[in-house]
C-alpha cells in the first residue's frame, strides 16, 4: 500500500523559508505514470494547489506562488520536497503531499494518494 | 485562472436521503474534473475523476455528471460516513479547487 508522509518544521518565522519533505513508501517515486504534488489548506478554508513534479525533475507551479516556490525530487531517497520563500501569516496552512496519476496513456486520474498533512504556522 | 464555484455552501440532509452538489467552472474544463471528500481532520479522498468515473473502492452511491462548465456530484442515499466536506477540482488548466460544500446531518 502506497504511503506518503510529510515532515518538516511546524513553525516558521515571517520572511523565512518554509521547507517540507514528502517521503514515499510502498512504491517508487520514479514511476513514469505519476506526478507528485503539494497542496495546502489554510485552517477552515479550501484547498490550494502549489505545484507538481515528475521524477525527472520537471515541475509545474501555481502561477500565483511561482516566484516563491521550489519543488525538487530525490529519487535515491524516494522523496520530494517543497520550499516556499518569504513566508507570511497567509502561508499558515496544512500542507499535503499527494500523488497525481496520469496513467500510461496520459489520461488524468486525479490525486489518488495523499499524506496525512502537516500544519505549518508562520509566526514570530 | 479557472474559478470553480460550488453550491450550496452547506447542505443539510437526513440519512438515507439523496444529496446533490453543484460545481460550476468559469470557463469550459471539458471533462477534466475531479471530486474529493474530506472528513474532519483527514486528508481529501478522491471520489470521482473525468467528471463521472468513480475512483477505486468508491461506493456506487456516489455518481458524477456534467461537462464543460456545469458539474454535479450525487450521493444517492446518505450514510453516516458521508457527512463531510466535498471539493471539486478542475485540471484542464493548472489545477484549481472549489471552496467546498459541507454536507451536514439534518
Amino acid at each position: 500500500q502506497l504511503q506518503l508522509q510529510e515532515s518538516g518544521p511546524g513553525l516558521v518565522k515571517p520572511s523565512e523559508t518554509l521547507s517540507l519533505t514528502c517521503t514515499v513508501s510502498g512504491g517508487s517515486i520514479s514511476s513514469s505514470t505519476y506526478y507528485w504534488g503539494w497542496i495546502r489548506q489554510p485552517p477552515g478554508k479550501g484547498l490550494e494547489w502549489i505545484g507538481n513534479i515528475y521524477y525527472s525533475g520537471r515541475t509545474f507551479y501555481n502561477p500565483s506562488l511561482k516566484t516563491r516556490v521550489t519543488i525538487s525530487v530525490d529519487t535515491s531517497k524516494n522523496q520530494f520536497s517543497l520550499k516556499l520563500s518569504s513566508v507570511t501569516a497567509a502561508d499558515t496552512a496544512v500542507y499535503y503531499c499527494a500523488r497525481w496519476d496520469q496513467g500510461s496513456s496520459g489520461y488524468n486520474y486525479g490525486y489518488d494518494y495523499w499524506g496525512q498533512g502537516t500544519l505549518v504556522t508562520v509566526s514570530s | 485562472e479557472i474559478v470553480m464555484t460550488q453550491s450550496p455552501a452547506t447542505l443539510s440532509v437526513s440519512p438515507g436521503e439523496r444529496a446533490t452538489l453543484s460545481c460550476r467552472a468559469s470557463q469550459s474544463v471539458s471533462s477534466n474534473l475531479a471530486w474529493y471528500q474530506q472528513r474532519p481532520g483527514q486528508a481529501p479522498r478522491l471520489l470521482i475523476y473525468g467528471a463521472s468515473t468513480r475512483a477505486t473502492g468508491i461506493p456506487a452511491r456516489f455518481s458524477g455528471s456534467g461537462s464543460g462548465t456545469e458539474f454535479t456530484l450525487t450521493i444517492s442515499s446518505l450514510q453516516s460516513e458521508d457527512f463531510a466536506v466535498y471539493f471539486c477540482q478542475q485540471y484542464n488548466n493548472w489545477p484549481t479547487f472549489g471552496q467546498g460544500t459541507k454536507v451536514e446531518i439534518k
